[in-house]
């Protein structure tokens, strides 16, 4: 059974801050996710990564796939109170007709302003 | 386009009742999942639906079921509530079985 470890659990900021979080896995991922959920909502995808060493850029969040394709990073620069919520790494896998998600059980970040 | 919507979005029961929560998939989307999060055990698979066949299940026990209708819509059902079944539902769905899935709100279940 594939484990996703996610660190830190919670992470607290003053506004304009950067930060980075961590998302490591026992076994080597299908395809990699970031979600973001806010409080009472569902989560929503960020990025999904696939090849090793892969960077990406969505405005202030940068995200990297570890070359072994086990690990990855999600930095922001410049937080911003919107910012705040629970960020869930994934693994997504697909096969035979099926598709499931594997969560990480996230990092609270709280970004004040 | 409207997103997926679940209903109700809070339920309150006691243990030894069944409830029953539903998903209603972004239009034309065909799959539907289901995922329990728990702030100790996080976000679980718990079943997936396509063109009303289960597709997949994840490591829950049988009190938890579900099924999908021609529309797509989908519910689930918890048979013999426990105190540990307290939990948000989340449901999923997408276009077919693989690519990115889009998350209602959840349904907050609480067992007393």
């Amino acid at each position: 059974t594939q484990l996703l470890e996610q660190s830190p659990q919670f992470l607290s900021i003053q506004e304009g801050e950067n930060l980075t979080v961590y998302c490591n896995s026992s076994s080597v991922f299908s395809s990699l996710q970031w979600y973001r959920q806010e409080p009472g909502e569902g989560p929503v995808l960020l990025v999904t990564v696939v090849t090793g060493g892969e960077v990406k850029k969505l405005k202030r969040l940068t995200f990297q796939f570890g070359d072994a394709r086990k690990d990855s990073s999600l930095h922001i620069t410049a937080a911003q109170p919107g910012d705040t919520g629970l960020y869930l790494c994934a693994d997504a896998y697909s096969g035979a007709g099926s598709y499931q998600l594997t969560f990480g059980k996230g990092t609270k970040l709280s970004v004040i302003p | 386009k409207a997103g997926v919507t679940q209903t109700p979005r809070y339920l309150i029961k006691t243990r030894g009742q069944q409830v029953t929560l539903s998903c209603s998939p972004i239009s034309g989307h065909r799959s539907v999942s289901w995922y329990q999060q728990t702030p100790g055990q996080g976000l679980q698979f718990l079943f997936e639906y396509f063109s009303e066949t289960q597709r997949n299940k994840g490591n829950f026990p049988g009190r938890f079921s579900g099924r999908q209708f021609s529309n797509s819509r989908s519910e689930m059902n918890v048979s013999t509530l426990e105190l540990g079944d307290s939990a948000l539902y989340l449901c999923a769905s997408s276009p077919g079985t693989s690519g990115s899935r889009f998350f209602g709100p959840g349904t907050r279940l609480t067992v007393l």
